[in-house]
């Protein structure tokens, strides 16, 4: 099956640095990721829809500018959290519709867990 | 809007037994998928069921199958036969079948399996 990977699985960085995170489709090509964050004993909520060659669309709230996203590719998006503050640590996730499928089956990375200290 | 709704936050079954996991939504799309994903302590999403909201049999895999009232907007799980590796939080999603293909999903019910 469709394979989508996250990179680092785990960050902790200091208040005020940025962090990168990476998302790849490793066995299709996703022009469309979209990226989740989901605190702690809660659901998963919709932050961006990063779109390949374009800018990325952002849910109501999130701040596009403290949240920057980059879909260099067919199989890169990155997601970097700039001047990172406490209230970031959260987990993030992607996932990747792969369109090459009937019904644009979703496929999740493993995960994203930050930290700020 | 779309919304999920999921008014079970936690459920607990015996190992064997059968549960009922339940969940409600709300469009005005007249095409749309419905799912289930279990997202186990590891955090990975699981797809546990899917169905296609034009299909009116109801979707089954396996031990896991699904009550789809289009008209009330219902779309419950019944896990058959618990397995201790069920434990997990599962999670009722939404998603449009055309534009955005983003997934809405529900506040989750955290199911225990007790041996």
């Amino acid at each position: 099956g469709a394979v989508v990977s996250q990179h680092p699985s785990w960050v902790i960085c200091k208040s005020g640095t940025s962090v990168k995170i990476e998302c790849r489709s490793l066995d299709f090509q996703a022009t469309t990721m979209f990226w989740y964050r989901q605190f702690p004993k809660q659901s998963l909520m919709l932050m961006a829809t990063s779109n390949e060659g374009s800018k990325a669309t952002y849910e109501q709230g999130v701040e596009k500018d403290k949240f920057l996203i980059n879909h260099a590719s067919l199989t890169l998006s990155t997601l970097t959290v700039t001047s990172a503050h406490p209230e970031d640590s959260s987990f993030y996730i992607c996932s990747a519709p792969n369109r090459g499928l009937e019904n644009n089956e979703q496929f999740f990375g493993p995960g994203t867990r930050l930290t700020v200290l | 809007a779309q919304t999920v709704t999921q008014s079970q936050p936690e459920m607990s079954v015996q190992e064997a037994e059968t549960v009922t996991l339940s969940c409600t939504y709300d469009t005005s799309e007249n095409n749309y998928y419905l799912f289930w994903y279990k997202q186990p302590p590891s955090r990975q999403m699981i797809l546990v069921i899917r169905q296609e909201a034009y299909k009116q049999q109801n979707a089954t895999e396996n031990r896991f199958s699904v009550n789809f009232q289009k008209a009330a907007k219902s779309f419950s799980l019944k896990i058959s036969d618990s397995q201790l590796g069920d434990t997990a939080m599962y999670f009722c999603a939404f998603m449009k079948q055309t534009g955005a293909n983003n997934l809405f999903f529900g506040t989750g019910t955290r199911l225990t399996v007790i041996p």
